[in-house]
């Protein structure tokens, strides 16, 4: 079984100010990693996702998240934010046998305050 | 790129009666599509995967009988809520992927708002 955990709750941060938000994942076997966006009463949007190669990867909207297997991590960056990533981010996590079934984190909301 | 629609975004139905809430990829066929529950404040809870042909995989505690899954085509999917109660107003997501490559992220339709009164 897989798990996923959003090490924050809540993330209340300053304009252009860097964020970080944290996901820790486990797993028994090899999996790919999501990050989506989640607007008000909005479906998810995909940010970027990590299925194998380079652990840095780059995403939308100026977002880049790093996967560190030996921690089990797939925290989600982004150097200067904007008001307009006020909204709710959910990790997901995938295994390769089991396509198509996330497991999602419950989710971290980021504030952007002026 | 791929282009999941959702309808309708919000309903609300009385007691007793049943809602039906419809999944379509637009620009892609879609073999497999995925039926999500999100409660307030809370994270997304995989209900179901809907097959193209065939019967719906249900996931541990979601009940079929109630909520019935129906994928007829290669681009439409159907949830029906029956015999809706309160305790089942929530929001309802639906995704799904182009190709045959299953894992490489999956497009989330808009969500539907359900109001159960």
């Amino acid at each position: 079984a897989q798990s996923v955990t959003q090490l924050d709750s809540q993330v209340p941060v300053f304009e252009e100010a860097p964020v970080e938000l944290r996901c820790n994942y486990s797993s028994s076997v090899s999996v790919y990693l999501f990050w989506y966006v989640q607007y008000p009463n909005q479906g998810l949007q995909l940010l970027l996702k990590y299925l194998s190669g380079s652990t840095l990867v780059k995403g939308i909207n100026g977002f880049e998240a790093e996967f560190n297997k030996s921690q089990t991590s797939f925290h989600l960056r982004k150097p200067s934010v904007h008001i307009s990533d006020t909204a709710e981010y959910f990790c997901a996590v995938s295994e390769n046998t089991n396509a198509g079934k996330s497991t999602f984190g419950d989710g971290t909301t980021l504030t952007v305050k002026p | 790129g791929a282009v999941v629609s959702q309808h309708p975004s919000r309903v609300i139905c009385k007691s007793g009666t049943s809602v039906k809430i419809e999944c379509r990829s637009l620009d892609f066929q879609a073999t497999t599509m995925f039926w999500y529950r999100q409660f307030p404040k809370q994270s997304l809870m995989l209900m179901a995967t809907s097959n193209e042909g065939s019967k719906a995989t249900y996931e541990q505690g979601v009940e079929k009988d109630k909520f019935l899954i129906n994928h007829a085509s290669l681009t439409l999917s159907t949830l029906t809520v029956t015999s809706a109660h309160p305790e089942d107003s929530s929001f309802y997501i639906c995704s799904a992927s182009p190709g045959q490559s299953n894992n490489y992220g999956y497009t989330f339709g808009s969500g539907t708002r359900l109001t159960v009164v």
